[in-house]
């Protein structure tokens, strides 16, 4: 089973509904991560939560929120989606233990806003 | 702030020739650096990293990359290019910000297109 899963894989929606990723992990891992990768812009960090009690805004955060439901869980959300969110999101973890701070990244949603 | 530049955005080579990957950083510091792959429909796979001791350091599928300080450089190598390593690749710096955080800054990536 990976230790990484995102749902929905791909998702086809229309301007102004409200839209919400899901990421999962079973590595243990404190931290998570939220990033949107745009061809040609590489990925840029949207959200990241060191636990449950902690979530902080990347470099693209507007229009965007986050929920930490519990450590093994960070959901994204897009309250009122527009074309320009359209992109390939990805959800990362990693571990404080860990020195090198590697982080470890899910299969990624496609998500297509009409 | 940190930043990663990969001037290539595209590189086409020839299976089994070599092949170098260019990226260049900037941050005040010895920074964490990291290689990720990044297959068609996948998520990314961390080929290798490099936060102390050894220069040159060994990934998988036969990669390695060396750290150069004095140039801020942090090039991705493979002897010997195979038509799987077809894939985006991308290169990351992970410093500390003001706040403590260990970021994560990632480039704009490389398209590897390989041909027989």
């Amino acid at each position: 089973d990976a230790d990484v899963t995102q749902t929905p894989r791909n998702r086809i929606t229309k301007t102004g509904k409200r839209i919400m990723l899901e990421c999962s992990q079973t590595k243990g891992h404190d931290r998570m991560y939220w990033y949107r990768q745009d061809p040609g812009l590489g990925l840029r960090l949207i959200y990241y939560s060191f636990d449950v009690k902690d979530i902080n805004k990347g470099e693209i955060s507007d229009g965007y929120s986050v929920s930490r439901q519990a450590q093994a869980k960070f959901s994204l959300s897009l309250e009122s989606a527009i074309p320009n969110q359209t992109a390939l999101y990805f959800c990362a973890t990693s571990d404080w233990e860990l020195s090198s701070h590697e982080q470890f990244f899910g299969p990624g949603t496609r998500l297509t806003v009409l | 702030a940190q930043s990663v530049t990969q001037p290539d955005i595209h590189i086409t080579v020839s299976e089994g020739a070599s092949l170098e990957l260019r990226c260049n950083y900037s941050y005040g510091a010895t920074p964490y650096l990291f290689w990720y792959v990044q297959s068609p429909g996948q998520g990314l796979q961390l080929l290798l990293k490099y936060f102390s001791g050894d220069t040159l350091v060994q990934g998988i599928k036969g990669f390695e990359a060396e750290f150069k300080r004095s140039q801020s450089s942090f090039n991705l190598r493979k002897p010997s290019v195979h038509w799987s390593d077809a894939a985006e690749y991308f290169c990351a710096v992970g410093a500390r910000d003001s706040g403590g955080y260990q970021k994560v800054t990632f480039g704009t990536g490389t398209k590897l297109q390989v041909i027989p």
